[in-house]
């Protein structure tokens, strides 16, 4: 079992869609967690890091829900722009630090 | 301000030479990490570095992998003898503390020829 997993879509959504992403992790030991997009064949840019009150920023919410060990990503009023690849990172100090990414899950708008 | 920097952008090298990639973080960011990413794969973590030191190099797929940091800033990640299973995206990031967001280079595409 993968210690970060994430539904690899890809999911297909209209623009003007709401779209929940959930991403598990095992590691109990996971301090932080962030969320990053990647689009086709350009690095990872950060989208937001995750707080335990949960946060938003405009059409982004975070969650973390640290008894089950997910994090959740909701993107409201969906653009075509937000067609990428969405990486879900936790980062877990066990004697050293380690970022460990997911394999992304995919969106694609359609117009 | 000035992101992270990563140089060459694309390498083509033949199997069995030495490669050196260089990572300009951004100014002031103690934590730097190196990853790489093959293609349609997701990041493998590879190294990071608190200042100059990196406490955890388990992450080095092979000894032919190592990397340093000078000076609290540059860093260069070297593959002795490369191998066409080598070939992938090698990115950077930096943060200015660890265990914060990371900032990611726009990455040098390497490939094995």
């Amino acid at each position: 079992r993968k210690e970060v997993e994430q539904d690899p879509g890809p999911f297909n959504v209209p623009e003007g869609a709401t779209v929940a992403f959930n991403c598990t992790y095992s590691n109990s030991a996971s301090q932080s967690f962030f969320w990053y997009r990647q689009d086709c064949r350009k690095e990872p840019k950060l989208l937001m890091s995750v707080y335990s009150s949960g946060n938003e920023d405009g059409r982004f919410t975070a969650q973390l829900n640290r008894a089950s060990q997910y994090i959740s990503l909701l993107i409201r009023d969906s653009k075509l722009s937000d067609s990428a690849t969405y990486l879900c990172v936790v980062n877990r100090t066990s004697g050293t630090y380690k970022y460990i990414f997911g394999t992304g899950t995919r969106l694609k708008v359609l117009a | 301000g000035a992101g992270v920097s990563q140089s060459p952008s694309n390498k083509v090298t033949e199997k069995g030479k030495d490669v050196e990639l260089r990572c300009d973080p951004i100014s002031g960011h103690t934590a730097l990490y190196w990853y790489r990413q093959s293609l349609g794969q997701g990041l493998e973590f590879l190294i990071y570095f608190q200042g100059n030191s990196a406490p955890d190099k388990s992450g080095l797929p092979s000894d032919r992998f190592s990397a340093e940091r000078t000076g609290g800033s540059v860093s260069t990640l070297t593959i002795q003898r490369t191998q066409q299973e080598d070939s992938a995206v090698y990115l950077c990031a930096s943060s200015l503390f660890l265990a914060i967001e990371q900032f990611f280079g726009p990455g040098t595409r390497l490939t094995v020829l």
